[in-house]
């Protein structure tokens, strides 16, 4: 079983729409993220969170918020979707071991906002 | 606040032949540097990292990167590339604030296109 996961794997959804994606781990990290990815674009950064007491804004919250409802769980919800956030979403946790640390991904959902 | 350059969007390599693809980052303290891979339809993959010590970093699947302070650089390279290699690869700078890992800052990406 992968040890990050992300559900769902693609959504389709109408402007105004409320959308939750979830995100789940196995790995026992503390530390979660959600990205999104637009092409020419890379990766930035939403939203992030050290344990469950613990968010923060990334880069480009605005539209977004988060729930951390355990230390395995991280959602990303839009709260009224607009065509703009559609893009690639991916979770990604890290745990700081040894003092250096890197960002495990999930497989992505893919959200098209119509 | 860090940022990170790939100046390459697109580049094509024969199969066989040698890689080199470039990242420039802009962080105010030791950075801590990764590079990902993102095969087509696929999540990211860890390549390679660094914090400190060697310059040279060792990654899985042949590459290797080198950190070169004085050019703010961590170019990714390969020796040989096979076709298998075909993908869109990533470069990213770590932040940090007091209480941990605030999350990475990435390049826009550099796809690679592997020629028979």
């Amino acid at each position: 079983d992968a040890d990050v996961t992300q559900t769902p794997r693609n959504r389709i959804t109408k402007t105004g729409k409320r959308i939750m994606l979830e995100c789940s781990q196995t790995k026992g990290h503390d530390r979660m993220y959600w990205y999104r990815q637009d092409p020419g674009l890379g990766l930035r950064l939403i939203y992030y969170s050290f344990d469950v007491k613990d968010i923060n804004k990334g880069e480009i919250s605005d539209g977004y918020s988060v729930s951390r409802q355990a230390q395995a769980k991280f959602s990303l919800s839009l709260e009224s979707a607009i065509p703009n956030q559609t893009a690639l979403y991916f979770c990604a946790t890290s745990d700081q071991a040894g003092g250096i640390y890197e960002q495990y991904f999930g497989p992505g959902t893919r959200l098209t906002v119509t | 606040a860090q940022s990170v350059t790939q100046p390459d969007i697109h580049i094509t390599v024969s199969e066989g032949a040698s890689l080199e693809l470039r990242c420039n980052y802009s962080y105010g303290a030791t950075p801590y540097l990764f590079w990902y891979v993102q095969s087509p339809g696929q999540g990211l993959q860890l390549l390679l990292k660094y914090f400190s010590g060697d310059t040279l970093v060792q990654g899985i699947k042949g590459f290797e990167a080198e950190f070169k302070r004085s050019q703010s650089s961590f170019n990714l390279r390969k020796p040989s590339v096979h076709w298998s290699d075909a993908a869109e690869y990533f470069c990213a700078v770590g932040a940090y604030s007091g209480g941990g890992a605030d999350g990475l800052t990435f390049g826009k990406g550099t796809h690679l296109i592997i020629q028979p």
